[in-house]
């Protein structure tokens, strides 16, 4: 079965940089885009970028450009999000989620998720 | 890119239907047969709920259902549960040179 397992929560201080994982399995890795998403405590969805974990390709959110690096190492199956320049607002959970319907379909929807990593900026 | 409109919060009987709906722009919801619907449970991740306006992936059910006129996408919930108590978020692809998707602002649903 599916399943993205991410790494473990982190505290950071302002100004730092975060990087989390995505560890892909149960399926063909390099055959579904990856997006990450991240959610501020009482909040919204945000939508972050996305990798194409075959080629590497990615596209950020305007938002996010300059900070944010989404890279991909396929002989683990996983993805990676680094942020930098951290700040007080970047404090929230971060998810990766792979693009896709559900089965062996594509759609621009995000069918499986990670559990979630909460990143912490606090002097 | 702003986020899609929804309302804040959404309730009704058990048994009883509701619609939730997701107002963007020509941009998004206009342009693009491509909402998504995602709920979500307290401390838990979302989950894909309907895709493409209004297909489910396998599994979901088909209390759930999804259309689109002009820039507003709505999910309904037909047979209202206890268990569909709780935040649901639309999603559209956004025009860009690039991939781009935005967002809804969520919405609380409750089960009186």
């Amino acid at each position: 079965q599916v399943q993205l397992v991410q790494s473990g929560a982190e505290v950071k201080k302002p100004g730092a940089s975060v990087k989390v994982s995505c560890k892909a399995s149960g399926y063909t890795f390099t055959s579904y885009y990856m997006h990450w998403v991240r959610q501020a405590p009482g909040q919204g969805l945000e939508w972050m970028g996305i990798i194409n974990p075959s080629s590497g390709y990615t596209n950020y959110a305007q938002k996010f450009q300059g900070r944010v690096t989404m890279t991909r190492d396929t002989s683990t199956s996983t993805v990676y999000m680094e942020l930098s320049s951290l700040r007080s607002e970047d404090t929230a959970v971060y998810y990766c989620a792979r693009e896709g319907c559900g089965g062996d379909c594509s759609s621009d929807a995000f069918d499986f998720w990670g559990q979630g990593t909460m990143v912490t900026v606090s002097s | 890119q702003s986020a899609l409109t929804q309302p804040a919060s959404v309730s009704g009987s058990p048994g009883q239907s509701i619609t939730i709906s997701c107002t963007g722009t020509s941009s998004d919801v206009g342009s693009y047969n491509l909402v998504s619907w995602y709920q979500q449970h307290p401390n838990k991740a979302p989950k894909l709920m309907i895709y493409e306006v209004s297909k489910r992936p396998s599994g979901v059910s088909n209390r759930f259902s999804g259309s689109k006129s002009g820039n507003t996408a709505s999910l309904t919930i037909s047979g209202l549960q206890a268990e569909d108590e709780a935040d649901y978020y639309c999603c559209s692809y956004a025009s860009s040179s690039t991939p781009n998707y935005v967002f809804g602002t969520g919405t609380k649903v409750t089960v009186l």
